[in-house]
């Protein structure tokens, strides 16, 4: 157990709709960040959170965001889903930009 | 443009003998590598890492070499566990752009065999 949790652990939804993916970090993590793992592929840099602002964005799509709050828990905001969303999103969180990241156990999304 | 690259999808070993991961990269101003292992249906677990002020870091049965003028890395895990059958995901990052941001590789399933 990383101590990361991430809720919830499946969503099955349509095309065209939002959904709200939700992580908790470690204890003590200011910094939070958010993965995509599609099928056959490695994981892949969304957007880095750091005490509550933005750090680093990856190749995160316009119709994502995310946001991290006073209590440092973050959201990721998917939009206008499409099929090609469908994917293993991971959050993971650290003491700050230099030290380890640890992953929570991810949410499986699935757009139909 | 894929930065870290992992060439080997799949290895094979007998319980008891030597894994040999391997992972390439091709930015330079990467200075920080770390190896994950995901098992089915968990997020990546973190193994080992290393910077790139070191060519060797050792943890246990795992140990990390990295090769900077060959941009190579390699985890050895020795001697290989029936329970380390796994997927391994090696990751880098680039201290200087001052964010966390790991850039990871597209993973290698190992399978121990008993």
């Amino acid at each position: 157990d990383s101590g990361v949790t991430q809720t919830p652990k499946h969503l099955i939804t349509a095309t065209g709709q939002r959904v709200t993916l939700r992580c908790s970090p470690r204890s003590g993590d200011l910094s939070v960040y958010w993965y995509q793992q599609s099928l056959d592929q490695g994981l892949q840099f969304l957007i880095q959170y750091y005490n509550g602002e933005e750090r680093a964005k990856g190749n995160i799509l316009e119709r994502f965001s995310a946001q991290q709050f006073p209590d440092l828990h973050s959201e990721l905001n998917l939009s206008s889903l499409e099929l090609g969303d469908s994917a293993l999103y991971f959050c993971a969180s650290s003491v700050n930009s230099q030290e380890t990241q640890y992953f929570g156990p991810g949410t499986r999304l699935l757009v139909l | 443009d894929q930065q870290v690259k992992q060439n080997s999808p799949s290895l094979s070993v007998q319980e008891g003998r030597i894994s040999i991961l391997n992972c390439d990269y091709t930015n330079s101003m990467f200075d920080y590598f770390l190896w994950y292992k995901k098992y089915p249906a968990e997020g990546p677990t973190f193994l080992i890492s290393i910077s790139s002020i070191k060519d060797k870091n050792e943890d246990g049965r795992f140990t990390v070499f990295l090769n900077k003028s060959a941009k190579h890395l390699s985890l050895h895990i020795v001697p290989s566990q029936p329970g380390d059958s796994a997927v391994y995901f090696c990751a880098a990052s680039a201290g200087s752009s001052n964010t966390g941001k790991l850039i990871f590789g597209q993973g290698t399933t190992l399978q121990v065999k008993p």
